[in-house]
């Protein structure tokens, strides 16, 4: 059975600081893995990740995979308390169909 | 382009009813995804449909379905409902196609359905 574990699942931390959300997965067939930070509804797209070794960078987040041994990681740096959120990582694991297999997601909560 | 909208947004309803929910696609996105979301199981995909076609399906039972029209629109149908169908029900639609490479899943609002 297709499986997404995230780690911590829930993590606070001083505005300031550098976090680091770790997602790992045993899955068939991979494709892709996302992460999407989820406030108060809709989750939001943040990056997908395709290749090993290739670092995705959006403003203060990074996202790196490693398809070796099954894993990624997330990092926010200088944390603003706007980056409180639910942060979840998501595999896509059918070859041709839209199917997201999620991890429980990490809480993340910033304290001023 | 406007996102994708889902409604109603709230919906409350009563044990045995049965219930509809809509999502509108982002304009040109043929894939349409459903997802249950609860506290103690996370988010689970329920179906994903392209070109009015169901290509996967969750571990969901037979009360769980869904539909997709000629304009991408789809709907999803709850019978005979249990109090442990109150979730947040999400789809989410992408570019995806037979053959294509992996494409992002944009995530509309939600409906809230509770189940009293």
């Amino acid at each position: 059975e297709d499986k997404v574990v995230q780690s911590p699942l829930s993590l606070v931390v001083h505005e300031g600081d550098t976090v680091t959300l770790n997602c790992s997965y045993e899955v068939t067939n991979f494709r892709s893995l996302l992460w999407y930070k989820q406030e108060k509804k809709a989750p939001t797209f943040l990056f997908m990740l395709t290749s090993s070794g290739i670092e995705k960078k959006s403003g203060r987040l990074s996202s790196i995979l490693d398809k070796k041994e099954l894993f990624s990681i997330l990092n926010i740096t200088a944390t603003q308390t706007g980056d409180s959120a639910i942060y979840l990582c998501a595999v896509e694991a059918v070859r041709g169909a839209q199917k997201l297999v999620f991890g429980q997601g990490t809480r993340l909560t910033i304290n001023p | 382009k406007a996102g994708v909208t889902q409604t109603p947004r709230y919906l409350i309803k009563t044990r045995g009813q049965q219930v509809t929910l809509s999502c509108s696609p982002i304009s040109g996105h043929r894939s349409v995804s459903w997802y249950q979301q609860t506290p103690g199981q996370g988010l689970q995909f329920l179906f994903e449909y392209f070109s009015e076609t169901q290509r996967n399906k969750g571990n969901f039972p037979g009360r769980f379905s869904g539909r997709q029209f000629s304009n991408s629109r789809s709907e999803m149908n709850v019978s005979t409902l249990e109090l442990g169908d109150s979730a947040l029900y999400l789809c989410a639609s992408s570019l995806a196609g037979p053959g294509l490479a992996s494409d992002t899943q944009y995530f509309g609002p939600g409906t809230r359905l509770t189940v009293l």
